[in-house]
């Protein structure tokens, strides 16, 4: 199967770190991303790992992978209030040309 | 930087009728796609293209059509508009180091 999940909403306070969760069931991912969609927008990829990786960083961006337990996080350090946005986890399985997507996390940063 | 630009932001459009929508990319790339995002289902795929008049089927096809006679044009049909395609359409490009990038979506109403 190819579900991906996310919890629907995080609220966090700016200046604090923000941590998204995403879970997945395909065990043949090859890459998976994190795109942020900010009010009325497309889709912006933010960043994406391959499966041998169990981290990247990149800025104020850390992405983790638990391949074993197939949970994808992305840290957001320092939470500005124009991270506001729903926050999207992909997956590309190995062979496909398109990504399955999980729901969304909508993040709200309190200021 | 890759471009994908989609013809209309907002469409308002009555059932029953053909409504088109257009995606152009500024590349050469081979793949792209066709999505409708709607709220906490995420972005379904509908169709998309590896080359000039291929496609394939998405998982949620039914009631659309797409069009591909040029490379840099992919174009989504609703043959006979109904209020449930009432949603937002994101057209994506995919490149060869497997990033996909997308548009700005269309907002299409169906009255």
């Amino acid at each position: 199967g190819e579900d991906v999940e996310q919890s629907l909403f995080l609220s966090v306070r700016e200046g604090d770190s923000s941590v998204i969760n995403c879970t997945y069931t395909d065990s043949s991912s090859t890459y998976l991303y994190w795109y942020k969609q900010e009010p009325g927008a497309g889709l912006q990829l933010l960043t994406y790992i391959f499966s041998n990786m169990d981290m990247k960083q990149d800025q104020r961006l850390t992405v983790l992978l638990n391949k074993k337990d197939k949970h994808l996080s992305l840290r957001i350090a320092d939470t500005q209030t124009g991270d506001s946005a729903i926050y999207f986890c992909a997956e590309r399985q190995t062979g496909a040309n398109n990504l399955f997507f999980g729901t969304g996390t909508r993040l709200t940063v309190i200021p | 930087d890759v471009k994908v630009t989609q013809s209309s932001r907002y469409l308002v459009k009555r059932t029953g009728e053909k409504v088109f929508l257009e995606c152009v990319q500024d590349m050469d790339h081979e793949n792209m796609f066709w999505y409708r995002q709607d709220p906490g289902l995420g972005l379904r795929l509908i169709y998309f293209s590896y080359d000039v008049k291929m496609k394939e089927k998405g998982d949620i096809p039914e009631g659309y059509s797409v069009s591909r006679e040029k490379k840099e044009r992919f174009s989504l049909i609703l043959e006979s508009a109904s209020t449930n395609q009432t949603s937002m359409y994101l057209c994506a490009i995919g490149t060869n180091s497997y990033e996909q990038y997308f548009g700005p979506g269309t907002r299409l109403t169906v009255t």
